[in-house]
């Protein structure tokens, strides 16, 4: 497809449970990022790719956060042992340019 | 610390009534700045980015953006608002690096 895809599109999942995120970017695009948004708040930087390599992963709340981009295209975001405070709308971003990031529709996690 | 402040959470305009969101930052040097839109249902998209020179900045949508380092703003304009404007809008910030720095944002309600 043309635009940044985000599976799934929605997660229900038990306190304690793993979850997987997978983002598919924009062909091309060497950048890929993790993004966070709780209700009415901005989107929360978690990490960021350059190509395979982690180039900044300072956003990532504590080590139950990790996220991967093995062939530097696709990523998939890893939360263990979920708590309800992670429930948000994770969303992935791919870019070229600087700042210039286009946006999938996000993966909403639900906690219970 | 780098940071951006919306300091409106709601703004009401009327149908072909001029707007002008807030936005304020912090930051040591010249950032990089850029305001997002996030519609319901879809995702954030890249509506105009200030790097450097000409302090106005035309976007897409009839947007504008004025770069004021003495006031530390940074705010959208449009002379003429449409009801398909209506939406969430987010400034945001970067330094020299990839990773963007978001604001909470401010939803726009327009009224016919």
């Amino acid at each position: 497809g043309a635009g940044v895809s985000q599976t799934p599109s929605n997660k229900v999942t038990e306190k304690g449970k793993y979850v997987e995120l997978r983002c598919d970017p924009i062909s091309g695009h060497t950048a890929l990022y993790w993004y966070r948004q709780s209700l009415g708040q901005g989107p929360e930087f978690l990490i960021y790719f350059q190509g395979t390599g982690a180039a900044d992963d300072s956003g990532l709340p504590n080590d139950r956060f990790f996220a991967v981009r093995p062939e530097g295209s696709v990523s998939t975001l890893k939360i263990q042992r979920t708590e309800r405070g992670d429930s948000a709308v994770y969303l992935c971003a791919s870019s070229l340019k600087p700042g210039e990031l286009f946006f999938g529709e996000g993966s909403r996690l639900t906690v219970l | 610390a780098q940071s951006v402040t919306q300091p409106d959470i709601h703004i009401t305009v009327s149908e072909g009534a001029s707007l002008e969101l807030r936005c304020n930052y912090s930051y040591g040097a010249t950032p990089y700045l850029f305001w997002y839109v996030q519609s319901p249902g879809q995702g954030l998209q890249l509506l105009l980015k200030y790097f450097s020179g000409d302090t106005l900045v035309q976007g897409i949508k009839g947007f504008e953006a004025e770069f004021k380092r003495s006031q530390s703003s940074f705010n959208l304009r449009k002379p003429s608002v449409h009801w398909s404007d209506a939406a969430e809008y987010f400034c945001a910030l970067a330094d020299s690096g990839y990773a963007l720095n978001f604001g909470k944002g401010t939803s726009l309600l327009v009224t016919p």
